[in-house]
């Protein structure tokens, strides 16, 4: 079955304590994606990257990082979280070229305290 | 870069009444695809329906359909007969198929509740 698994899919945490969101998909997209969601401001892309060790910052980078070692994970890395970083995280895997297709990981839902 | 807008922040419809979400957007892309997808309390995004820009005829799935209007950069959402569980967020999401940069963009969301 095609899909993108995202971990953890809840995760309360202090501030400065690094974490890890990770984002795997079994369809060999190229192009795959972070987002965050906030009220009122839809969905804004963190980081996205086109390929293995092509990775690029989006409109919201602040604060993150990722890598792209492995065509297919995108681990979504807070080094020093912050409450400002509480929001629900979107994973999603594009494949290149024209098919139209979107796929989603199920959302993380993350608190910073 | 493409923007994309959603200025309905809220909307209530009756049940079996009908109901249309606007979205306007902004590109300077030809081809690309359109998109309407639904976030029900459980967060996950299913996609409700999808647009071609190539296509001039406007997307349907059953109760579903669009209003897509090429020129005038608009896609709208129209739900029919509107039942209890379309209550929802529904986000407008424009894509472009290849390139370089944000290949999907979001609108800020429509929350609509449907009420018995």
């Amino acid at each position: 079955e095609a899909q993108v698994t995202q971990n953890p899919r809840y995760l309360i945490t202090v501030t400065g304590k690094k974490l890890t969101v990770t984002c795997s998909q079994n369809m060999n997209h190229e192009y795959m994606s972070w987002y965050r969601q906030d009220p009122g401001l839809g969905l804004r892309q963190i980081y996205y990257s086109m390929n293995v060790e092509v990775t690029d910052k989006g409109d919201v980078p602040e604060g993150y990082k990722v890598s792209r070692k492995e065509k297919r994970n995108f681990p979504l890395i807070l080094e020093s979280p912050s409450p400002n970083q509480t929001s629900l995280y979107f994973c999603a895997s594009i494949p290149w070229g024209g098919t139209g297709e979107l796929f989603f990981g199920e959302g993380s839902r993350l608190t910073v305290l | 870069a493409q923007t994309v807008t959603q200025s309905q922040p809220e909307m209530s419809v009756q049940e079996a009444e009908t109901v249309t979400l606007s979205c306007t957007y902004d590109t300077s892309e030809n081809n690309y695809y359109l998109f309407w997808y639904k976030q029900p309390p459980s967060r996950q995004m299913i996609l409700v329906i999808r647009q071609e820009a190539y296509k001039q005829q406007n997307a349907t799935e059953n109760r579903f359909s669009v209003n897509f209007q090429k020129a005038a950069k608009s896609f709208s959402l129209k739900i029919s007969d509107s039942q209890l569980g379309d209550t929802a967020m529904y986000f407008c999401a424009f894509m472009k198929p290849r390139g370089a940069g944000n290949m999907l963009t979001f609108g800020g969301g429509t929350r609509l509740m449907v009420k018995p």
